[in-house]
Parts: structure tokens; sequence; C-alpha cells
């Protein structure tokens, strides 16, 4: 059955900190490994990840994969108060299926 | 600059009546998508168009149909509701190989 699993389910941390996140998969014919972050409606996407071991940047926010382990983390550095939400990964298998995890809450605190 | 525009955003249903849920987009998007967001859940995908005129299952595709009625609109009906189908509904839509683009989505609640 295909999974996609991510930890920690939820994570309060101050301004300041620098937060991981974790994703792990477990699904056949794997394409893209996709993040995304939830706040009050719909999901906004943040990265879009094909190859192992080439990061992706955004500002604070940096993401890497690793096809041989089937997993992928999330870096959000000097975090702030607008980085609260829900940040969701998705694996893009082919024949257009996707697979969410369940999401990791992120509360900064200021 | 609409982007994906879901209709409508909040229902309230009785178990058994029908509804149609509507999406429409304006990028010109091949695909289009429909999902459910369930507390602990995650977004699980009920059925999803990869081009006009085709539809295909995806993880959780009983008790729903879709129509994708032209480029643009993609459509999910409930043919008789179920307190199970209580959820947050999204549409989303794509082009190819590149990340899915969502509505606001429907707050869908059945009695």
């Amino acid at each position: 059955e295909d999974k996609v699993v991510q930890s920690p389910l939820s994570l309060v941390v101050h301004e300041g900190d620098t937060v991981t996140l974790n994703c792990s998969y477990e699904v056949t014919n794997f394409r893209s490994l996709l993040w995304y972050k939830q706040e009050k409606k719909a999901p906004t996407f943040l990265f879009m990840l094909t190859s192992s071991g080439i990061e992706k940047k955004s500002g604070r926010l940096s993401s890497i994969l690793d096809k041989k382990e089937l997993f992928s983390i999330l870096n959000i550095t000097a975090t702030q108060t607008g980085d609260s939400a829900v940040y969701l990964c998705a694996v893009e298998a082919t024949g257009n299926q996707f697979y969410f995890g369940t999401g990791t809450s992120l509360t900064v605190i200021p | 600059n609409a982007g994906v525009t879901q209709t409508p955003k909040f229902q309230v249903l009785k178990t058994g009546q029908s509804m149609t849920l509507q999406c429409a987009q304006d990028m010109n998007h091949n695909s289009m998508y429909w999902y459910r967001q369930d507390p602990g859940m995650g977004l699980r995908l009920i059925y999803y168009s990869a081009s006009e005129g085709t539809t295909d299952k995806g993880e959780v595709p009983n008790g729903y149909n879709v129509s994708r009625l032209n480029k643009r609109e993609f459509s999910l009906r409930l043919e008789s509701a179920a307190p199970s189908q209580t959820s947050v509904y999204f549409c989303a839509s794509s082009a190819s190989r590149v990340s899915q683009h969502f509505g606001d989505g429907t707050r869908l609640s059945i009695l």
C-alpha cells in the first residue's frame, strides 16, 4: 500500500528557531515529491523535488530529497510567526496519482 | 486572478440528499483533481481527470461521481450523501509535471 508519513505531527517553537520537518514515503512508480504550506484554506506550493541530493531553496526555506532512503526534509531557518501553518508532503506517482501525508502543524510563538 | 474557484464554500445536507460541487479553473490546465481532507487523514484523492473527456478513480472514489464538463470545469457529485462524507473538499488543477493549484475548499456537513 502506497503511503506518505510525516513527522512530527505537531511542533511548537519560538521565533528565530530553526525547524526540520520530515517526510518518508513508500510509493511505487515515484515521479516527484512536493511540499505545500496550508494556512486557513488552500494548500500553496513550496517545492517540487525529483532528484536526490539537490537542495531546493527559497528564502529561509529549503528542502532535499533522498530517493535511496525514501525521505525528504523541509528546513525553515529563523522562523517567524507567519510560518505557522500545516506543512504537507505529497508524492506524485505515475498515472496522475498523488499521495499526501497527514501534515505537520507548526506553531511559531513570538 | 481567479485560479481555481470552488462553489459552494459551505453546505449542510441531510443523509440521502444529493449534491454537486463545482470547480472551475482559468489557467488552461489539462489535469484536474478532487480531494477530501479529514482530520488525521491528510488529503485523499477521490477522482482525477488527466484531460478533457477522461476521468479516473483515485484512492477513495466510492460514493462519488465526477464529470469533466470541458477543459475548465470538473464537478463532483454525491448521489446519496452519508455522514461519512462530511469533510472539506478541495479541487486542484495542474499543467503537466508541475505542482497543483488548489481552490479554497468546500466545507460539507452531512447530518
